[in-house]
């Protein structure tokens, strides 16, 4: 069955410290993945995907066929990344997109 | 700039009545979503639809039904409102094809008493 796993439901670290937001695929083919972010009192909205390969407010993820995994990184934390932070995949076989189970992240001063 | 619009920012009902959320959008996206969200299990499906008249059950199906009359209309219905539905409930829609961006509305607060 298609799943994504993202295993820590919170990270606390202080502000300049890295982070590392793991997510874990199930899925048989080659997955379409993405992370989307809930800032508080805002919508849900897409960070970045990783056929775009790119850097979204300095974060990055790159995609471990090997691992199936999609962890989000960035090298230096800022208060303003607090944020509910979830990994989704696309199911081609379904055409539905799933989501993991969400981890907060907090940023401390 | 993308709209997607929930009717209601938060709804209370009683339990056993049949409740309604709607969801509008004004970008002719051809995927509509419904997902419930809950804090440890995060968003799970409900029901999609990717044409008008055209449905297909989620992850988490029971207890809801849809109906998509218009494309840029998708409702959820709760047939029997329980407890257990107290939730966020978020819509989305994208664009047909496998991997587009998905827009959320701002989420439905239902609490069921």
């Amino acid at each position: 069955a298609q799943r994504v796993t993202q295993p820590e439901k919170l990270l606390s670290v202080f502000k300049g410290a890295p982070v590392e937001l793991k997510c874990n695929y199930s899925y048989s083919g080659s997955p379409e993945l993405f992370w989307y972010v809930q800032y508080s009192r805002q919508r849900l909205q897409l960070l970045l995907r990783h056929i775009s390969r790119e850097s979204i407010k300095g974060f990055t993820a790159d995609l471990n066929k090997g691992e199936t995994s999609f962890h989000l990184k960035k090298p230096f934390a800022q208060e303003e990344d607090s944020a509910m932070y979830y990994c989704a995949l696309w199911n081609n076989q379904g055409g539905k997109l799933i989501f993991g189970q969400g981890t907060e992240l907090s940023v401390k001063p | 700039d993308v709209k997607v619009t929930q009717s209601s920012r938060y709804l209370v009902k009683r339990t056993g009545e049949k409740v309604f959320l709607e969801c509008v959008q004004d970008m002719d996206h051809e995927n509509m979503f419904w997902y419930r969200q809950d804090p440890g299990l995060g968003l799970r499906l409900i029901y999609f639809s990717y044409d008008v008249k055209m449905k297909e059950k989620g992850d988490i199906p029971e207890g809801y039904s849809v109906s998509r009359e218009k494309k840029e209309r998708f409702s959820l219905i709760l047939e029997s409102a329980s407890t257990n539905q107290t939730s966020m409930y978020l819509c989305a829609i994208s664009k047909a094809g496998a991997g587009t961006e998905a827009f959320f509305g701002q989420g439905t607060r239902l609490t069921v008493v």
